[in-house]
Parts: C-alpha cells; structure tokens; sequence
C-alpha cells in the first residue's frame, strides 16, 4: 500500500482556493515534490523541496508543509487547474526509495 | 532544454521481457540521476527506478527482483528492463530527469502486456 495519502477528489469554484494534503510518516524527515497531470499527457512539476515553484509555474501555486503533512494550494483556481495531481517523496526505509502519493483530482466547478 | 523521449515495444507478451529506452536531448546525461516511472491505465504513479550516469541505480523494493535500468552514456540514453511480464505490468511508461524532483519527463510511452 502506498505511504503517502491523498484525498480523492476535491472541488474548488472558479477564481477560489484550494487545498490538497499528502500525509505520511516520511515526510518529517524528507522533502515533497508535487506533479500535475491532465488527461493524457505527462506529469508536471509544480512544486518541489516542499515550497520552491520551477520557473513558468504560476504563482497561484504554492506548497508548504507542517509534521507529517505536505500541502499543495491553488489560491484563485482557473479551469486549466483542473488536474489531477500526486505528491512524492522518500519512503521511511531507509534507503534512496521514492514513493508517490495517492493522487487527487481536482476538479473547478 | 533537455528534453527525454521513449521508445521501445508496445506490446510484449507474458512471461517475456519488457525493453524500454530514453534517449535525452538538449543537454548531456552527465553528472544527473534519471529514472523510470509507470502508471497503469486508470491508476496512479509508481516509481521503478533510477540510475546515476555512473551507473549506480537503485529500485523499487516491489520490482526490484525484475527490474534493471543502464545507462548508456555515448549514446545520451538510459534504458529499462523488466523481466517475466504479466497483464499487471500494462502501463503507461515513463522517463524523467531526478529523482527527489522529476522534471522534465519525457511523453510516456503505453506497454500493453497480452499474447
């Protein structure tokens, strides 16, 4: 079963704010990572080390990050947020092994 | 930029071996981690892998006892194999710079496993 935990799904109404949490045990200890992916194309990175935005992503897109938990929001959502999107970090073993999340589909109503 | 693509066999029968390559352009596969990730039709994200361009790699624990990724530096490529194959194995299969952050990917290239 996978370490990491999403929600589903979520719904945010246009021009709103949205929340998205990944939970596991990993994360007090390594950094989170967050993808978009629509449908049929590759995943995107939108956040990484916990907070830093890849140049070209909008600002609207912001992470943080509080005990075993890691958030990725969308604070003003438009229509091509909607997405899924998956957390990844580090599992707890150990050892140099990556695990991603569950994944949540937001969808802007 | 660096841009990574796949290729290989869309179809592999069971019990056989799954043979993947990603040929990276726009920059060298010097001095960087690349990996291989697969998602199944319908389902999430699963990491399989990653090599170093010295060719040190590490697995998923999960396919670990099926999984080898190379590298081949002369050529800017990395490749991935999967041994003894079964209908699980169908997925959409991805390369992608890192790990720790995954970026870029390459477009993901669908493997169907089925006689």
């Amino acid at each position: 079963s996978s370490e990491l935990t999403q929600d589903p799904a979520v719904s945010v109404a246009l021009g709103q704010t949205v929340r998205i949490t990944c939970q596991g045990d990993s994360l007090r200890s390594y950094y989170a990572s967050w993808y978009q992916q629509k449908p049929g194309q590759a995943p995107l990175l939108v956040i990484y080390d916990n907070e830093i935005r890849p140049s070209g992503i909008p600002d609207r897109f912001s992470g943080s990050t509080s005990g075993n938990t890691a958030s990725l929001t969308i604070t003003g959502a438009q229509a091509e947020d909607e997405a899924d999107y998956y957390c990844n970090s580090r599992d707890n073993s150990g050892f140099p092994n990556y695990v991603f999340g569950t994944g949540t589909k937001v969808t802007v109503l | 930029q660096v841009q990574l693509q796949e290729s290989g066999p869309g179809l592999v029968k069971p019990s056989e071996t799954l043979s993947l390559t990603c040929t990276v352009s726009g920059g060298s596969i010097g001095y960087d981690f690349w990996s291989w990730i697969r998602q199944p039709p319908g389902k999430g994200l699963e990491w399989i892998g990653y090599i170093y361009y010295s060719g040190s790699s590490n697995y998923n624990p999960s396919l670990k006892s099926r999984v080898t990724i190379s590298v081949d530096t002369s050529k800017n490529q990395f490749s991935l194999r999967l041994s003894s194959v079964t209908a699980a194995d169908t997925a959409v299969y991805y390369c992608a710079k890192g790990p720790a952050m995954f970026d870029p990917w390459g477009q993901g290239t669908l493997v169907t496993v089925s006689s």
